[in-house]
C-alpha cells in the first residue's frame, strides 16, 4: 500500500519561501508511469492543482503559480518537495501531495498539512 | 482550463438512501473524470476511475456514470461510514481541475 506524508513548517512569513516535503512509502518515486504532485486547498475554498514532476524530469506547473513554484525529487530519500516563493496570505492553505498515474489521474494522496502565511 | 461544477454542496441522507452527486464540465472531457472520498484529517480515497470504473477494494454501493460533460456519483444504500466530503476531478487536460465538493451528512 502506497502512503504519502507531507511535512514542513506550519507558519511562513509573507514574502518568504514555503517549503514542504512529501515522503513516499510502499513504492518508489523512481518507478515509471507516475507524476509526483502537489495540490492545495485554501480555507473555505476549492482544491487547486499546483503542479507535478515525473521521474524522467518532466514538470508541469499551474500557469497561475508557475513563476513562483519549484517541484523536485530526491530519489535517495524517496521524497519530493515543493517550494513556493514570495508567499502572501492568499497562499494559506492545506497542502496535499499525491501520486498521479500517467493515464488515470491521482490515485494516492497524503492527508495534507496546513500552512499559514502570517507575520 | 476546464471548470467542473459540482452539486449539491451539501446533502443530508438517512442510512439506506440512494444519493447522487453531479459534476458538470465546461467542455467535453470524454470519460476522464475521477471521484474521491475524503474524511477530516485523512487522505483522500480514490473511489471511481474514468467516470464509471469502481476502484478495487471500494464497496459496490458506489458507482459512477457519465461521459462528455455530465457525470454522476451514486451511492446506493448509503451507510453511516459514508459520511464524508466527495469531489470530482478531471484529468483530460492541464491544469487538472476539481469540482467544488459535496459534504454528505448521515442523519
Amino acid at each position: 500500500q502506497v502512503q504519502l506524508q507531507e511535512s514542513g513548517p506550519g507558519l511562513v512569513k509573507p514574502s518568504q519561501t514555503l517549503s514542504l516535503t512529501c515522503t513516499v512509502s510502499g513504492g518508489s518515486i523512481s518507478s515509471g508511469n507516475y507524476y509526483w504532485s502537489w495540490i492545495r486547498q485554501p480555507p473555505g475554498k476549492g482544491l487547486e492543482w499546483i503542479g507535478y514532476m515525473s521521474y524522467s524530469g518532466g514538470t508541469y506547473y499551474n500557469p497561475s503559480l508557475k513563476s513562483r513554484v519549484t517541484i523536485s525529487l530526491d530519489t535517495s530519500k524517496n521524497q519530493f518537495s515543493l517550494k513556493l516563493s514570495f508567499v502572501t496570505a492568499a497562499d494559506t492553505a492545506v497542502y496535499y501531495c499525491a501520486r498521479v498515474g500517467y493515464t488515470y489521474g491521482p490515485d494516492y494522496w497524503g492527508q495534507g498539512t496546513l500552512v499559514t502565511v502570517s507575520s | 482550463e476546464t471548470t467542473l461544477t459540482q452539486s449539491p454542496a451539501f446533502m443530508s441522507a438517512t442510512p439506506g438512501d440512494k444519493v447522487s452527486i453531479s459534476c458538470k464540465a465546461s467542455q467535453d472531457i470524454d470519460d476522464d473524470v475521477n471521484w474521491y472520498q475524503q474524511k477530516p484529517g485523512e487522505a483522500a480515497i480514490f473511489i471511481i476511475q474514468e467516470a464509471n470504473n469502481l476502484v478495487p477494494g471500494i464497496p459496490p454501493r458506489f458507482s459512477g456514470s457519465g461521459y462528455g460533460t455530465d457525470f454522476t456519483l451514486t451511492i446506493n444504500n448509503i451507510e453511516s461510514e459514508d459520511a464524508a466530503y466527495y469531489f470530482c476531478l478531471q484529468h483530460d487536460n492541464f491544469p487538472l481541475t476539481f469540482g467544488g465538493g459535496t459534504k454528505v451528512e448521515i442523519k
